[in-house]
């Protein structure tokens, strides 16, 4: 089945510097990929929507330029956490929606997630 | 607006017992529907979910749901609950248009008590 890769699964930062997040699909292409964010005991919340070749959709309340994604090719979407403070630690899962059609077509599949923490 | 309502923040569940975590969605168009599982800290796994046809969908892990369209709800339920099942779960509800994102609800915490 599709599979989505996140790396790093972990990552800890001094406050100030930038980290980046990357999210592959395996084994299909996927020319939107989301990003979702997720405080502990809390549900996902949609940062951004990234599509391959054209800026991201950002949601409401989202800072583009703090969180910068970069959707460079129909397998990689990158997540960069600029200028990290304490208030950015969460876990940051990204989602693909494999480009194929039918009825499938609008399955997600996620990746692990990646838990930043800004010391 | 758009949201999904999981009314249970916990619950706890003998081992062996049944269980019923409730999910009520407000959409403006037919959905699809879904249930994801995380485990601590981990990422998300689909148990199961619900396009068209037969309202009553199976899943993986002995799990199913009923898409309840009067009531605007999509119930996930199990017979027999199993010590492993312990974790955060997740009611989503997308668009059909292909390419939109998942609205999640906050989620419930299943703990299962031996």
């Amino acid at each position: 089945g599709a599979v989505v890769s996140q790396h790093p699964s972990w990552v800890i930062c001094k406050s100030g510097t930038s980290v980046k997040i990357e999210c592959r699909s395996l084994d299909f292409q996927a020319t939107t990929m989301f990003w979702y964010r997720q405080f502990p005991k809390q549900s996902l919340m949609l940062m951004a929507t990234s599509n391959e070749g054209s800026k991201a959709t950002y949601e409401q309340g989202v800072e583009k330029d703090k969180f910068l994604i970069n959707h460079a090719s129909l397998t990689l979407s990158t997540l960069t956490v600029t200028s990290a403070h304490p208030e950015d630690s969460s876990f940051y899962i990204c989602s693909a929606r494999e480009d194929r059609g039918g009825s499938g077509a609008n399955v997600l599949t996620f990746g692990a997630g990646s838990r930043l923490t800004v010391l | 607006a758009q949201s999904v309502t999981q009314p249970d923040i916990h619950i706890t569940v003998s081992e062996g017992a049944s269980l019923e975590l409730r999910c009520n969605y407000s959409y403006g168009a037919t959905p699809y529907l879904f249930w994801y599982v995380q485990s601590p800290g981990q990422g998300l796994q689909l148990l199961l979910k619900y396009f068209s046809g037969d309202t009553l969908v199976q899943g993986i892990k002995g799990f199913e749901a009923e898409f309840k369209r009067s009531q605007s709800s999509f119930n996930l339920r199990k017979p027999s609950v199993h010590w492993s099942d312990a974790a955060e779960y997740f009611c989503a509800v997308g668009a059909r248009q292909a390419g939109t994102a998942l609205i999640f609800g906050k989620g419930t915490t299943l703990s299962v008590s031996s």
